[in-house]
């Protein structure tokens, strides 16, 4: 079974607009990390936002927020106020073991393409 | 810049050939992790270095190895290459020593191997 789906491969939001790009994800682990990293055409992974499976609010980071719904297994990206620089991969992937100490392996999905047009 | 280094960044190489791929970590992380991102396979986990040691393995080839040296960068070796082999090969590191609430892991620009 796929541990992350992201069942959008393309998204288009318009400029200044808000958009929300899906995850859902399976483990039997009760300590996770959430995490959702943005491919830009250039190539390289870039870190956006994390939620750890005790956090009780909702991870924020400026324009981008994680909609953690535990219950439903969801760990939806929303990005407000988009911009053009915005169009890019995003990828959502969770890190399964302890909560604490040495970091251990991600596992991601299969990513969104996003494109924000004007 | 998330101060993972990769070398090189582009590689074109022969099938059957051997090439090296090297990683310098942010400073001060002791945990290295190399991915490979591919067409078919997506991004898939090869294998984690912590403090020289290896930590954990995934879908990493036979014909694949990976050490982590005493000044903490790594490489990664690919053997007798196959076309499939072709991908863009990430390293990340993370701190991952002591408690933390999490250890987010910072990706170098990659490697972006083409086997012809």
């Amino acid at each position: 079974a796929q541990k992350i789906t992201q069942t959008q491969p393309g998204m288009f939001v318009q400029e200044k607009e808000a958009v929300t790009l899906d995850c859902t994800y399976d483990t039997s682990d009760p300590s996770y990390g959430l995490f959702w990293y943005k491919q830009p055409s250039s190539g390289e992974m870039i870190f956006l936002i994390y939620q750890g499976s005790y956090d009780q609010q909702n991870a924020t980071e400026g324009r981008y927020s994680l909609n953690f719904q535990k219950a439903r297994k969801s760990a939806n990206l929303v990005i407000s106020a988009s911009q053009l620089g915005d169009s890019a991969m995003y990828f959502c992937a969770m890190r399964e073991g302890s909560y604490t100490g040495t970091a251990s392996k991600l596992t991601f999905g299969t990513g969104t393409r996003l494109q924000v047009t004007l | 810049d998330s101060g993972v280094t990769q070398t090189p960044k582009h590689l074109i190489t022969a099938t059957g050939q051997r090439v090296t791929l090297r990683c310098s970590p942010r400073s001060g992380d002791l945990s290295v992790y190399w991915y490979q991102q591919s067409l078919d396979q997506g991004l898939q986990f090869l294998i984690q270095y912590y403090n020289g040691e290896e930590r954990a393995k995934g879908n990493i080839l036979e014909r694949f190895s990976a050490q982590q040296f005493p000044d903490l960068h790594s490489e990664l070796n690919l053997s007798s290459l196959e076309l499939g082999d072709s991908a863009l090969y990430f390293c990340a590191s993370s701190a991952g020593t002591g408690e933390s609430s999490y250890n987010e892991q910072f990706f170098g620009p990659g490697t972006r191997l083409t086997v012809l």
